[in-house]
């Protein structure tokens, strides 16, 4: 099946550096999401990517969409407390019915901030 | 305002004693899906519904069932609940096309 590899599986960082984590796979995707989860919540959409190439950014947060359709980074810059969380990447080319996303998960990225 | 909404937050069971679990969506949208993700690792899907049509991964066990009455609630209903099946169980809902999932807070499931 179609699998996601994710790293680095955790990072230790300083406040107010950047941040980078990348997500690759042998398969391609149609769509590449980014969630970040907060212990004991459910995961939270960040950046969504539909097109090879797209460049996306919201806030101190930017995703790339690979051009070969089978790897996509994000990037936070000026990292604060509150990043600290377990980042997934998510990838889809299965469609279900109706066109609807099946998601393959990556494993995730533990990241870490001290003040 | 929560737009998934799973209950309880926490769970706990005992061992063989049946379990459900209950999602509700104000989204209107046509698939919902229930995910179990055990500690440090990734979100893992069990099944989904697209309207009422059940489409149940290869690989989730048949002691795990699910329910949807209608396009706003989903339940997950685990029979006979083993040491094993301890894990955080995630809803997520999305519309049709390639909308993202909207996941729930989760249902943290403890048993004893």
């Amino acid at each position: 099946g179609q699998q996601l590899n994710q790293s680095p599986q955790s990072m230790f960082i300083q406040e107010g550096e950047d941040v980078s984590m990348n997500c690759t796979s042998s398969s391609i995707f149609n769509t590449w999401l980014w969630y970040k989860q907060d212990p004991g919540e459910g995961p939270v959409l960040l950046i969504a990517l539909y097109k090879a190439g797209e460049l996306t950014s919201n806030g101190r947060l930017t995703a790339q969409f690979g051009i070969t359709r089978k790897d996509s980074f994000l990037n936070i810059s000026a990292s604060i407390p509150s990043d600290v969380g377990i980042y997934f990447c998510a990838g889809s080319a299965t469609i279900t019915q109706g066109g609807s996303e099946k998601l393959v998960f990556g494993k995730g990225t533990k990241l870490t901030v001290n003040p | 305002d929560a737009m998934v909404i799973q209950n309880p937050r926490y769970q706990v069971t005992q061992f063989g004693k049946p379990v459900t679990l209950s999602c509700s969506q104000t989204l209107n949208h046509n698939v919902m899906y229930w995910y179990q993700q055990k500690s440090s690792q990734a979100p893992k899907l069990l099944f989904h519904y697209y309207d009422k049509d059940f489409n149940n991964e290869a690989d989730t066990p048949d002691n795990f069932q699910s329910r949807r009455p209608n396009t706003s609630f989903c339940f997950l209903d685990i029979r006979s609940p083993g040491l094993g099946d301890a894990a955080m169980y995630l809803c997520a809902t999305s519309g049709q096309g390639t909308s993202p999932l909207h996941f729930g807070n989760g249902t943290r499931l403890t048993v004893t």
